[in-house]
């Protein structure tokens, strides 16, 4: 039962375009969502969030799109750098949980 | 601040011996958080805490037991280890936010990577 999905495992961007990485779930009481970054042997560090109040949010290059009636949300980086290179992990939870709900990450390459 | 320190960094155990990951925060937060990950697989929740003496399962709790003495501290018990136990191990702390609610943002550690054989 996996109710946040990152359908795409990897994507890759050239430096200078726009990065769209994707992201669904299934459980409608979920009303936060987060996108994490990880680089290989670091633990994983937060990027942005949303709040289900708001169907977008911003902080520089980064922007993380919510359409509540699709169950979908998609961060957007641009201009990509290749620092950008890294696996993301999109994760939400539910109002009262205490917890986060991971998806399977997908790994974004930029080139140069 | 150091953040969150796990220990070991790297481990490798014979099926059926026994370990315990250490996990520790300077942060002074109230939630802590046991996750694993697997080649091409998301962070799955083993356990969490949210403050201490009170501790809650995740969604793979089977094969693992939990403390939590201190706000500090928040070791994870590895018993009769088993190879579906090799897997990087992640620990994560979150503060309370504001008006004492939850705050969704976590702070991870560096990570344990496991290899049981």
């Amino acid at each position: 039962d996996q109710q946040v999905k990152q359908n795409s495992p990897s994507l890759s961007v050239q430096e200078g375009r726009i990065s769209i990485l994707n992201c669904d779930y299934t459980n409608s009481m979920f009303d936060y969502f987060l996108w994490y970054k990880k680089y290989p042997a670091e633990g994983p560090t937060f990027l942005i969030s949303i709040s289900s109040i708001k169907d977008k949010n911003e902080d520089g290059r980064f922007t993380v799109f919510l359409n509540k009636s699709a169950k979908h949300l998609s961060l957007h980086i641009v201009p990509s750098q290749p620092g950008d290179s890294a696996v993301y992990f999109c994760a939400a939870s539910a109002q009262g949980a205490q917890k986060l709900v991971f998806g399977q990450g997908t790994r974004l390459t930029i080139n140069p | 601040n150091a953040g969150v320190t796990q220990t070991p960094k790297f481990r490798i155990l014979k099926i059926g011996q026994s370990m315990t990951l250490q996990c520790t925060q300077d942060m002074n937060h109230n939630y802590m958080y046991w996750y694993r990950q697997d080649p091409g697989m998301g962070l799955k929740l083993i356990y969490y805490s949210v403050g201490a003496g009170i501790t809650d399962k995740g969604e793979v709790p089977n094969g693992y037991n939990v403390s939590r003495s201190t706000t500090e501290d928040f070791p994870l018990r590895l018993e009769l280890a088993a190879p579906s136990q090799t897997s990087v191990y992640f620990c994560a702390s979150t503060p309370r936010g504001a008006g004492g609610r939850f705050s969704y943002e976590q702070y991870f550690g560096p990570g344990t990577r496991l290899t049981v054989t």
